[in-house]
């Protein structure tokens, strides 16, 4: 079947200006993650959606970070009035539930992020 | 705060040989641990967990060996593959929500 896909692939804006990520997750995954992971480095929690319970933001960097997920399905991460330091690899991932002893993530391509 | 890391940045193995990555996790309560590979320009791919309550679980050429009392996770290669290059990255959670990542070990299979 499908997996998670992402959307652009790669995005090049200029400082300053808005964008928005678009994760699509595998069908019937309830648990959605994003992730940021710069150049060598490994992946930073961003944000993580559950069903319909609120968000856990507590990984975002900054009040300039949001993220949406409609109808328990598709997921947008915006980055409000982009830095140079947000450039980076935007990665999505999806799992059928989430809870002690935790649930594999299915990781999306990401979406490489460069700002000028 | 969390704090997953990995004890060697690179590692170069000859085809055929076995490979070790390791990892040191600091949260006691850590229940679950995964290890993904991820290639060059790809998203990381699962390739094994385990559960805080076992020690050592064994999956196709790979095992994961977990020793709670030092809170070091390895995970081992057998028969180490060119297709094998690349990053590794264990990760641990304790909320069964939050996934903390360690900065990742590149391998590099010498054909």
């Amino acid at each position: 079947g499908a997996g998670v896909s992402q959307s652009p692939s790669n995005k090049v804006t200029e400082k300053g200006k808005d964008v928005e990520l678009r994760c699509d997750p595998i069908s019937g995954h309830t648990a959605l993650y994003w992730y940021r992971q710069s150049l060598g480095q490994g992946l930073e929690f961003l944000i993580y959606f559950q069903g319909n319970s609120a968000p856990d933001k507590s990984g975002l960097p900054s009040d300039r970070f949001s993220a949406e997920r409609t109808g328990g399905s598709v997921s947008t991460l915006t980055i409000q009035r982009t830095q140079q330091e947000d450039s980076a690899v935007y990665l999505c991932a999806s799992s059928f539930g989430f809870g002690r002893g935790g649930y594999e993530q299915f990781f999306g391509p990401g979406t490489r992020l460069t700002v000028l | 705060g969390e704090s997953v890391g990995l004890h060697l940045p690179t590692l170069s193995v000859q085809e055929g040989d076995n490979s070790i990555i390791n990892c040191a996790y600091s949260n006691s309560a850590s229940d679950y641990f995964i290890w993904y590979k991820q290639e060059s320009g790809k998203g990381p791919q699962f390739i094994i967990d385990i559960r805080s309550n076992m020690d050592k679980r064994q999956g196709q050429r790979v095992t994961v060996l977990l020793n709670k009392t030092v809170k070091h996770l390895s995970l081992q290669i057998a028969a180490t593959q060119p297709g094998d290059s690349a990053v590794y990255f264990c990760a641990d959670s304790y909320t069964g929500n939050q996934f903390y990542f360690g900065t990742g070990t590149s391998l590099t299979v010498i054909p």
